[in-house]
């Protein structure tokens, strides 16, 4: 098993382009979550998953868009990227209730000039 | 407003001596505490957790108390290795909100031979 892999590992972007993060599990977990992770502020849920097709805001939504159209796959977008969400960004996944541990991916670090 | 606090940055110890991590949650609906380690570029692996209906959950060298009236837990590492040294952040899960997860900021620990 791979776990929980992140495409791609780095990327830089300029301010206004767009991109998509790409989050894939093979363990057929229900859960799915994004992160992202900024110096002295721990790490911070944007949008999750509880199953295929649903999606639902996290703590710093704003920005960003996920689907959810497979059940393996959890897509990060940013429409039109700004120097604010410069950051590591991480996916996780848990597949035996909430209570469970989430397995992380290795993350994507992303600078927006 | 940061429910999940972890006031120390950093702690330094000795190896072979007890490292002790601290901290503080705000919300008492939190029902459900995690601890992740995460080393630098690799995502956060999970370490231990503690329910609320619990005051203490040990697993090996590691050892969760929770303090439910004073809305304080703490990991206990002893003895400590080098190879403990990561950052630990703490997290807590509030019933029936898909799993989400509110970290704290995070402590390094570095553990000197």
């Amino acid at each position: 098993n791979a776990g929980v892999t992140q495409t791609p590992k780095f990327r830089v972007l300029k301010t206004g382009q767009s991109m998509t993060l790409l989050c894939a599990q093979d363990m057929n977990h229900e859960y799915m979550y994004w992160y992202r992770q900024d110096p002295g502020m721990g790490l911070r849920l944007i949008h999750y998953s509880v199953g295929e097709g649903t999606t639902a805001k996290g703590e710093v939504p704003d920005g960003y868009n996920v689907s959810r159209l497979k059940k393996q796959n959890f897509l990060l977008g940013l429409e039109s990227a700004a120097p604010s969400q410069t950051s590591v960004y991480f996916c996780a996944s848990n597949g035996n209730g909430p209570y469970n541990e989430q397995f992380f991916g290795p993350g994507t670090r992303l600078t927006v000039l | 407003d940061q429910q999940v606090k972890q006031n120390s940055p950093s702690l330094s110890v000795q190896e072979g001596r007890i490292s002790i991590l601290n901290c503080d949650y705000t919300n008492s609906m939190f029902d459900y505490f995690l601890w992740y380690k995460k080393y630098p570029a690799e995502g956060p692996t999970f370490l231990i957790s503690i329910s609320s209906i619990k005051d203490k959950n040990e697993d090996g060298r590691f050892t969760v108390f929770l303090n439910k009236s004073a809305k304080h837990l703490s990991l206990h590492i002893v003895p400590s290795q080098p190879g403990d040294s990561a950052v630990y952040f703490c997290a807590s899960i509030l019933y029936n909100q898909g799993g989400k997860l509110i970290f704290g900021q995070g402590t390094e620990l570095s553990v000197k031979p």
